[in-house]
């Protein structure tokens, strides 16, 4: 079973505040992600690490910025949010594949935010 | 036009029904394939994975992938109201070195008693 933990668990915050969403894994796993979700839309990858002061941003152009100064923990900042900022954020961690598969991403429960 | 495409639903079946979920996509580099279950207000688990073609059986749920048709199935026999859920295809071209997934939209499922 994934220990992959967030929190809050739900956030509602007023425009203009800085926010940190949390993300740890007890897995050791060296590869995070940050994806944001969207009733009826596809999970879309805003942030990803594959290590240690590694960083990178995904797809989906993002406002928010990450860190990763220890391999199980990857925080998620938005310096000023705003209502454009509402949405489910859902952390995740892989390890290498083997056998020739692909690296298995393992999810959080995620983060609901809401900006007034 | 989207890169994955998937039936949003929802999708509302009896149990003990045999549900068919689908899932087409456009990208040939595609070579792994999963399903993940989304429970309300939780992070999505992963189902079943298959490399390439082909089909995987584990328990109820049957996986198949048609790279001809570049369109993958996900079945479930004997549904169970424990079944009811978000059922999201995610797609990979990488291996090892990290893969960034793909997903569909995600099709929500309702199985009544």
């Amino acid at each position: 079973e994934a220990d992959i933990y967030q929190t809050p668990r739900y956030l509602v915050i007023g425009t203009g505040k800085k926010i940190t969403l949390e993300c740890s894994q007890t897995m050791g796993h060296d590869k995070m992600y940050w994806y944001q979700q969207d009733p009826g839309m596809e999970l879309h990858l805003i942030h990803y690490s594959y290590g240690v002061n590694s960083t990178e941003k995904g797809d989906l152009s993002s406002e928010s910025t990450v860190s990763r100064i220890r391999t199980e923990h990857f925080p998620l900042t938005l310096e000023s949010a705003r209502p454009s900022h509402t949405s489910q954020y859902l952390c995740a961690s892989s390890e290498e594949g083997t056998r020739g598969f692909t690296d298995t991403q393992y999810f959080g429960p995620g983060t609901r935010l809401t900006v007034l | 036009q989207k890169e994955v495409e998937q039936d949003p639903g929802p999708l509302s079946v009896p149990e003990g029904a045999i549900v068919s979920l689908n899932c087409t996509y456009s990208n040939s580099a595609f070579q792994y394939f999963m399903w993940y279950r989304q429970y309300s207000r939780k992070g999505p688990e992963l189902l079943m994975y298959t490399y390439s073609s082909g089909n995987k059986e584990d328990g109820r749920f049957t996986a198949q992938v048609d790279k001809s048709s570049k369109y993958i199935s996900l079945f479930i026999r004997d549904s169970q109201p424990s079944d009811s859920a978000t059922y999201l295809c995610a797609m990979s071209g990488l291996t090892g070195g990290g893969n960034k997934l793909t997903f569909g939209t995600g099709t929500q499922l309702k199985v009544e008693l």
